[in-house]
């Protein structure tokens, strides 16, 4: 079974400018989760979409976006870039089901790397 | 915000001594993870222990878990030069329909060949 793909893996953008970032999950998961990690503050969540819905969102600005497909692929968007935003972008899927432990069980990409300069 | 608060920060050991991570939070939990990240990489889940455990094995890794001092800590046995990588905790802490991990800050682990 292909493992959650991440792509581009690496970025280079201006501040000001705007991202899109892609994941495809695993075959058959239908839960993705948006994860930020810089060295500073270390892994911070952002959203969660579980069919083609946001179920849950961490503390950041607007300015991050998500969305899912129907096929449980998704992309998160970042717009006006700032510096603050160079870090490493994770995605994890799940089953997202209820009832199994097996829900909570995230397997991430390889991230994409975003330089803002 | 960081639920989890692993320690020591970084730790280096030599190939075949034992390593042991630790973990506080501070929240009530379901369940609480440990995973390992190899530089600059994603993450690889290690393992799941429940809220009503006390210990749990997985071949060279032993989780133990005490929900009243909300710490717990991850032993790695045999140490080998492999398991060099940053090892993060992350609870489990949601409410009905939420599927959120909070996650610490890690410890680097450095295993000397």
């Amino acid at each position: 079974k292909a493992g959650v793909t991440q792509t581009p893996r690496y970025l280079i953008k201006t501040r000001g400018q705007q991202v899109t970032l892609s994941c495809s999950p695993i075959s058959g998961h239908r839960s993705v989760s948006w994860y930020q990690q810089t060295p500073g503050q270390g892994l911070q969540f952002l959203f969660e979409y579980f069919s083609e819905t946001q179920r849950n969102k961490g503390n950041f600005p607007g300015r991050f976006s998500g969305r899912q497909f129907s096929n449980s692929r998704s992309e998160m968007n970042v717009s006006t870039l700032e510096l603050g935003d160079s870090a490493l972008y994770l995605c994890a899927s799940s089953l997202g089901l209820a009832g199994t432990l097996a829900k909570n069980i995230q397997y991430f990409g390889a991230g994409t790397r975003l330089s803002v300069l | 915000s960081q639920q989890g608060e692993e320690d020591p920060q970084a730790l280096s050991i030599q190939e075949g001594e034992n390593a042991t991570m630790n973990c506080s939070y501070k929240t009530s939990i379901n369940n609480l993870q440990w995973y390992r990240q190899n530089s600059g990489r994603g993450l690889v889940h290690l393992i799941l222990i429940r809220s009503n455990e006390r210990e749990k094995h997985s071949g060279r890794l032993r989780v133990t878990l005490d929900t009243s001092k909300k710490s717990s800590s991850l032993l790695i046995t045999a140490s080998r030069a492999a398991d060099t990588a940053s090892y993060f905790c992350a609870t489990d802490n949601r409410g009905a329909g939420s599927y959120q991990l909070t996650f610490g800050k890690g410890t680097k682990l450095s295993v000397i060949p």
